[in-house]
């Protein structure tokens, strides 16, 4: 089945450090990745959608200019945390849509990456 | 289950006996639900999906139902297993536009032995 990978699988850093979050689709092509993030106990709430070559997509509430977004090429999108505080740590999941697939179930999840900031 | 603030709602069932784990969704224009496991520190794994157009599905040892009255989503598992435990999340389908998932709070389901 579909992969998708994410790095790292969790990172600590001091207030005010930017940390980069890689999600790969290992054995696909993603037109459209997403990205959430999910507080202890809570849901996944959407971020912002990303789609290869062009801008994402913020959900509202989501300060773009904070958490940067590149979708590169069609297997890597890159979620950057821009000068982050403790109140950003959370789990950070993405997925990837498969490109020339019509069913939605072809949205697939990576593992997680746990940000904690000091 | 309702939801309660920050803290899941949890369901506890022994081992063998089925279990039920419901979801209210909001949008009636949603077109499509996933159920979705996730186990501690992982993302999200695919269980079931059902289309608007249906009431049931039944794949191994799952079973969704969906209400589009009353905008409600049951999946039951049949002979649950440690296996299980884990938290379930409904989650809706913008099927225009990017396919957008909408999750729901989520129920924690823990499997007695």
């Amino acid at each position: 089945g579909a992969v998708v990978s994410q790095h790292p699988s969790w990172v600590i850093c001091k207030s005010g450090t930017s940390v980069k979050i890689e999600c790969r689709s290992l054995d696909f092509q993603a037109t459209t990745m997403f990205w959430y993030r999910q507080f202890p106990k809570q849901s996944l709430m959407l971020m912002a959608t990303s789609n290869e070559g062009s801008k994402a997509t913020y959900e509202q509430g989501v300060e773009k200019d904070k958490f940067l977004i590149n979708h590169a090429s069609l297997t890597l999108s890159t979620l950057t945390v821009t000068s982050a505080h403790p109140e950003d740590s959370s789990f950070y999941i993405c997925s990837a849509r498969q490109v020339a697939r019509v069913t939605t179930d072809t949205q697939y999840f990576g593992p997680g990456t746990r940000l904690t900031v000091l | 289950g309702e939801s309660v603030g920050l803290h899941l709602p949890t369901l506890s069932v022994q081992e063998g006996d089925n279990s039920i784990i419901n979801c209210a969704y909001s949008n009636s224009a949603s077109d499509y639900f996933i159920w979705y496991k996730q186990e501690s520190g992982k993302g999200p794994q695919f269980i079931i999906d059902i289309r608007s157009n249906m009431d049931k599905r039944q794949g191994q040892r799952v079973t969704v139902l969906l209400n589009k009255t009353v905008k409600h989503l049951s999946l039951q598992i049949a002979a649950t297993q440690p296996g299980d435990s884990a938290v379930y999340f409904c989650a809706e389908i913008n099927s225009g536009g990017y396919q957008k998932v909408t999750f729901g709070i989520g129920t924690k389901l823990q499997v007695i032995p």
